[in-house]
């Protein structure tokens, strides 16, 4: 599986968009991004996969750089349940995740 | 539906004893992963099973850990001769077939071991 990369910690202000950071500059034609995260005490919670299009769904935007290196995970309109560890990973469908160190949001009110 | 369960939910035992956790997955999930995460670190992949075939295993798993999932549905985690580097949450996940997209995760069973 490819490595990721991602800020250690961030802030966003509740209400505003948070947009979180991923590298995957060695990511292979065939692999997916991935985002999970994990609030406090919690599972990891699946919120969104993209393979080369742009995605959205009811939680959040995943935005896919066209070189596929990199991406972005958006929460348009962060709340203080968004404060979670969010996790970015490249693997394809069906395989065990590898979960890197993930950055914490931190969302203030 | 009431997602993936795990029991115990916390678990204290003292160095040498041995534990096991169960996991039940989403009804008519056939892959059932678990994963260990120490504290401020994420998830590490221990093994997963396709139905009861369990397919592959982390170097992570060492011979004092085994898993079972004897009917394709609920699965073990078993730990003998517990250590004190055993010491963290035990996540179990599942999910539809080997194409799906998402797992789903349980609660974890946080492990402490004095």
């Amino acid at each position: 599986d490819a490595k990721t990369t991602q800020p250690t910690s961030m802030d966003c202000a509740e209400g505003r968009a948070a947009n979180l950071p991923c590298n995957h500059s060695t990511i292979s034609g065939n692999e997916y991004v991935y985002w999970y995260r994990q609030i406090h005490s919690q599972g990891p919670q699946y919120i969104i996969h993209g393979l080369k299009n742009n995605e959205t769904n009811e939680m959040a935007s995943l935005i896919i750089t066209e070189d596929r290196k990199s991406s972005t995970l958006i929460l348009p309109h962060a709340t203080l349940r968004d404060t979670a560890v969010y996790y970015c990973i490249v693997t394809n469908a069906g395989n065990m995740l590898t979960f890197g160190g993930g950055t914490r949001l931190m969302v203030k009110p | 539906d009431t997602g993936v369960s795990q029991n115990p939910r916390h678990k204290i035992t003292k160095r040498g004893q041995n534990v096991t956790f169960r996991c039940d997955p989403i009804s008519e999930h056939n892959r059932l992963y678990w994963y260990r995460q120490t504290l401020g670190q994420g998830p590490e992949f221990l093994t997963y099973f396709q139905n009861e075939a369990q397919l592959e295993k982390s170097r992570l798993l060492s011979d004092r850990f085994s898993a079972e999932r004897p009917k394709g549905s609920f699965s073990t985690l078993e730990i003998q001769r517990t250590e004190q580097g055993d010491s963290a949450m035990y996540l179990c996940a599942s999910s539809l077939d080997k194409s799906s997209y998402e797992q789903y995760f349980g609660p974890g069973t946080r492990l402490t071991v004095t």
